[in-house]
């Protein structure tokens, strides 16, 4: 079962226009990441949220997570080619052992027309 | 430059033919992961290792087997290639929890 729904699966802009990407989850949100990921390339790490209301931002993009710790939102203001990619949202799960695992959501697939 | 090495980077079997993933990381990290990716399936975790010693099963681990060898090493075996293994496989490290995850290049692996 995929624990953590990200919507859009897909999203094209155009060069400068604004967006949001989101990550839902069902159960309680205790480490949220997210990644950008490049198609044929690994994982870039974009930010970590861990606190109810803590927002993140670095160059143009924000990311932000919900006073509940349910959900996530990725929001990029004034969109380049360059941000073009795929978004990944993590989170933290508890694992046997107390130990800690990252499941992912499926993905949202950016395309920025110039 | 500090991160995880995963090798190779591209691989070709044969079905029924066996390899080992090989994962390394020189960041001291104590948890180790590898995940399997296919086109709109994101990111599924195959194996981890929580300490050195230890490894757990995630959600996709039929057909795998890992060994943690060391702390700084953490390898994935197929011990009999299908083509349903053909993805791109990811390894991580995450020093504890609270600490962000750092993820290697990946493994593009085609099995005919």
């Amino acid at each position: 079962s995929q624990e953590l729904e990200q919507s859009p699966q897909s999203l094209i802009v155009q060069e400068g226009k604004n967006l949001t990407i989101n990550c839902t989850s069902s159960k309680t949100l205790y480490g949220l990441y997210w990644y950008k990921q490049k198609y044929g390339e690994g994982l870039i790490f974009l930010m970590m949220l861990q606190k109810g209301g803590e927002e993140k931002s670095h160059e143009k993009i924000t990311a932000k997570l919900d006073e509940k710790k349910q959900q996530s939102s990725l929001h990029i203001t004034a969109s380049q080619p360059s941000h073009a990619g795929i978004y990944l949202c993590g989170a933290d799960r508890l694992a046997q052992g107390g130990s800690e695992k990252l499941v992912f959501g499926k993905g949202t697939k950016l395309t920025v027309n110039p | 430059n500090a991160g995880v090495t995963q090798t190779p980077k591209f691989q070709v079997l044969k079905t029924g033919q066996s390899m080992t993933l090989q994962c390394a990381q020189d960041m001291n990290h104590n948890s180790m992961y590898w995940y399997r990716q296919d086109p709109g399936m994101g990111l599924r975790l195959i194996y981890y290792s929580a300490s050195e010693g230890t490894t757990d099963k995630g959600e996709v681990p039929n057909g795998y087997n890992v060994s943690r060898l060391n702390k700084r090493e953490f390898s994935l075996r197929l011990e009999s290639a299908a083509p349903s293994q053909t993805s791109v496989y990811f390894c991580a490290s995450r020093r504890t929890a609270g600490y962000g995850y750092t993820f290697g290049s990946g493994t593009r692996l085609t099995v005919v």
